[in-house]
């Protein structure tokens, strides 16, 4: 069984960083490219940023780029997404999920605040 | 970017009803398509991809179609558990896309 799960959210301040975590089981972790999906309270679905299976390709949404890095450690298992200079409107969940013919898991999400 | 529209933004419909929902891209995809379905205070499940494929799963009055820049999601039989948001996705290149979602409530 696939499973996915984020941590590392909270709430930080504008002009602040935060580094999620998405830690993999149940599948051939390399093997997989992986996205983050965000969510804003009551709004809908917006995709933020992938990586591909070996780490070496990275794409990202218009709205994070030069503020989000996304990477992987595929020793560990694990996906991350360093998110610096945050403002208010970055305020979502965060998903992490496994791209197969679009994403077909998903973990539980990981709640980002910016707020002061 | 190619840009991803629905419609209807929402829909009351009777139990058993038959319910479609179209996307919208702004330039062909091909069949890189993808539909969710997100209940309430859940999260999203892929139903479709490839625009018609059923993901393991998910019960077949689901079905997807289309290519290109037009694209489907019909429920043939609306459930009380079908009540939900469903959004579609283009996946052939970055960005890859949502619509804005369908809200669909049982009238």
């Amino acid at each position: 069984e696939v499973q996915l799960l984020e941590s590392g959210g909270g709430l930080v301040q504008p002009g602040g960083s935060l580094r999620l975590s998405c830690v993999a089981s149940g599948f051939s972790f390399s093997s997989y490219a992986l996205s983050w999906v965000r969510q804003a309270p009551g709004k809908g679905l917006e995709w933020v940023s992938a990586v591909s299976g070996n780490g070496a390709i990275t794409y990202y949404a218009d709205s994070v780029k030069g503020r989000y890095t996304i990477s992987r450690d595929n020793s560990k298992n694990t996906l991350y997404l360093q998110m610096n200079s945050l403002r208010a409107e970055d305020t979502a969940v965060y998903y992490c999920a496994k791209d197969s013919r679009g994403h077909d898991s998903w973990g539980q999400g990981t709640l980002v605040t910016v707020s002061s | 970017d190619i840009q991803m529209t629905q419609s209807p933004s929402s829909l009351s419909a009777s139990v058993g009803d038959r319910v479609t929902i179209t996307c919208r891209a702004s330039q062909g995809v091909s069949n890189y398509l993808a539909w969710y379905q997100q209940k309430p205070g859940k999260v999203p499940k892929l139903l479709i991809y490839g625009a018609s494929a059923l993901q393991s799963g998910v019960p077949s009055r689901f079905s997807g179609s289309g290519s290109g820049t037009d694209f489907t999601l019909t429920i043939s039989s609306l459930q009380p558990e079908d009540v939900a948001t469903y959004y579609c996705q283009r996946y052939n290149s970055a960005p890859f896309t949502f619509g804005p979602g369908t809200k669909v409530e049982i009238k």
